[in-house]
């Protein structure tokens, strides 16, 4: 158990939806990222934020946005869906930001957009 | 654009043996380069983080080694078992934007008992 928890677990929507992904980092980590993982493209960085701020965009697409809350949980919100939107969300925290902390990965989030 | 390339065949190996797995990045100079292993249907977990002027970095029986001339890590694992079985994955930190945090599409290492 990694410490960093992302629900809901699956989801199942329909084209033109909007859903919410949740993520709570580990105690004590200040920085959240976004990752999108499908069959055919791998692990895709999407958004950073590091203690409420955005602090790295990657590439994410201008239907998809996300923020750190306060107490440091993160929401990604997915609208206007597409067939291609279906794949793994991960989250993940780390300390600090950048590569030279290691990351923390959440079990992830599998969205299927029907 | 910068990229990582790792050999997306599935490796196969015997057990007790030694596996190798290669990862190679274009167009930059990383400071530093992490593995990942992930297994199907989870979020990878951290192994081994090696910086650039660390030509080899060791734990229990894995050991990464990092070429900055010839882009290239290289990921052993000693004395293999089927429990390593899994998807293992390099990553790095770009310059910014979609290269900020590039992570390759791994390569899937199968010990066969």
């Amino acid at each position: 158990d990694s410490g960093v928890t992302q629900t809901p677990k699956h989801l199942i929507t329909a084209t033109g939806q909007r859903v919410t992904l949740r993520c709570s980092p580990r105690s004590g980590d200040l920085s959240v990222y976004w990752y999108q993982q499908s069959l055919d493209q791998g692990l895709q960085f999407l958004i950073q934020y590091y203690n409420g701020e955005e602090r790295a965009k990657g590439n994410i697409l201008e239907r998809f946005s996300a923020q750190q809350f306060p107490d440091l949980h993160s929401e990604l919100n997915l609208s206007s869906l597409e067939l291609g939107d279906s794949a793994l969300y991960f989250c993940a925290s780390s300390y600090t930001s950048g590569l030279y902390n290691e990351q923390f990965f959440g079990p992830g989030t599998r969205l299927t957009v029907l | 654009s910068q990229k990582i390339e790792q050999n997306s065949e599935a490796l196969n190996i015997q057990e007790g043996k030694t596996a190798t797995l290669t990862c190679n990045y274009t167009n930059y100079s990383p400071a530093y380069l992490q593995w990942y292993r992930q297994d199907p249907g989870r979020g990878p977990v951290f192994l081994l983080l090696i910086r650039e002027n660390e030509k080899e970095k060791r734990k229990e029986r894995l050991k990464v080694t990092f070429d900055t001339t010839l882009k290239q890590s290289l990921f052993h694992i000693t004395a293999s078992q089927p429990a390593d079985s899994a998807t293992y994955l390099c990553a790095l930190e770009g310059a910014s934007g979609t290269y900020k945090y590039i992570f390759g599409t791994g390569t899937r290492l199968k010990v066969l008992a």
